[in-house]
């Protein structure tokens, strides 16, 4: 069964312009993961939060996390259409320091077209 | 540094056939996991290899079987392909240190 469910599940927007994509999950987490996939490949790992975090940053990328709410979102900064892909958040439920146990449960993903 | 390796690429079998997969993690990484992604859905998580056993289990048939090797490759077996079992397998390993999985590019399995 899928834990994230991302939210919108298409996203269509122009170079230049934010994207904002949104997950929910049911039940309480170690962290959670964001990844890309480009044409139905392998995925690449964008950025991990853990629970005890709140908002992260990676170069043009900006995750929040909201425990109480169980969601999380991915924001884009000005984007280009090379950002073009799958973007999966996952949930990682192990408690505590796991120290590799690390089963992922996976969304659906948020499909992002962005145009030139 | 080669990132995770799987191999085939592509794969087509006929119903009630075997297939092995095969995963070479990154290099420094001891963990390998195996995912399977039916087209427009997430992974769904099918099991886990640590120190050559499998230390967590989705919710697959025993169909569904895989082994670790003392250099930490790992194959990933099915047994009596169904129809069903068309999907793009992946394979990700992770270090000592969680901080993220490295997936390889998959194989795509073609049952017919």
């Amino acid at each position: 069964s899928q834990q994230g469910e991302e939210d919108p599940q298409a996203l269509s927007i122009q170079e230049g312009e934010n994207a904002t994509m949104n997950c929910s999950y049911k039940t309480s987490i170690n962290n959670l993961q964001w990844y890309r996939q480009n044409s139905g490949r392998g995925l690449v790992h964008l950025i991990l939060i853990r629970s005890n975090e709140r908002e992260k940053h990676s170069g043009r990328l900006r995750v929040t996390l909201d425990t109480s709410k169980k969601s999380s979102s991915l924001l884009i900064t000005a984007s280009r259409a090379a950002d073009t892909a799958s973007y999966f958040c996952a949930t990682d439920p192990s408690k505590g320091f796991s120290g590799g146990y690390n089963k992922l449960i996976f969304g659906a993903g948020t499909r992002l077209a962005v145009h030139p | 540094d080669a990132g995770v390796t799987q191999s085939p690429t592509h794969l087509i079998k006929t119903r009630g056939q075997q297939v092995t997969l095969r995963c070479s993690p990154k290099s420094g990484h001891d963990t390998v996991s195996w995912y399977q992604q039916a087209l427009g859905q997430g992974p769904q998580f099918i099991f886990q290899y640590y120190e050559e056993e499998e230390r967590q289990r989705g919710n697959f048939p025993d169909r569904f079987s895989g082994h670790q090797f003392p250099n930490y490759s790992s194959e990933l077996n099915v047994n009596a392909l169904l129809l069903g079992d068309s999907a793009l397998y992946l394979c990700a390993s992770s270090p000592p240190i969680f901080y993220g999985y490295t997936f390889g590019s998959g194989t795509r399995l073609t049952v017919v």
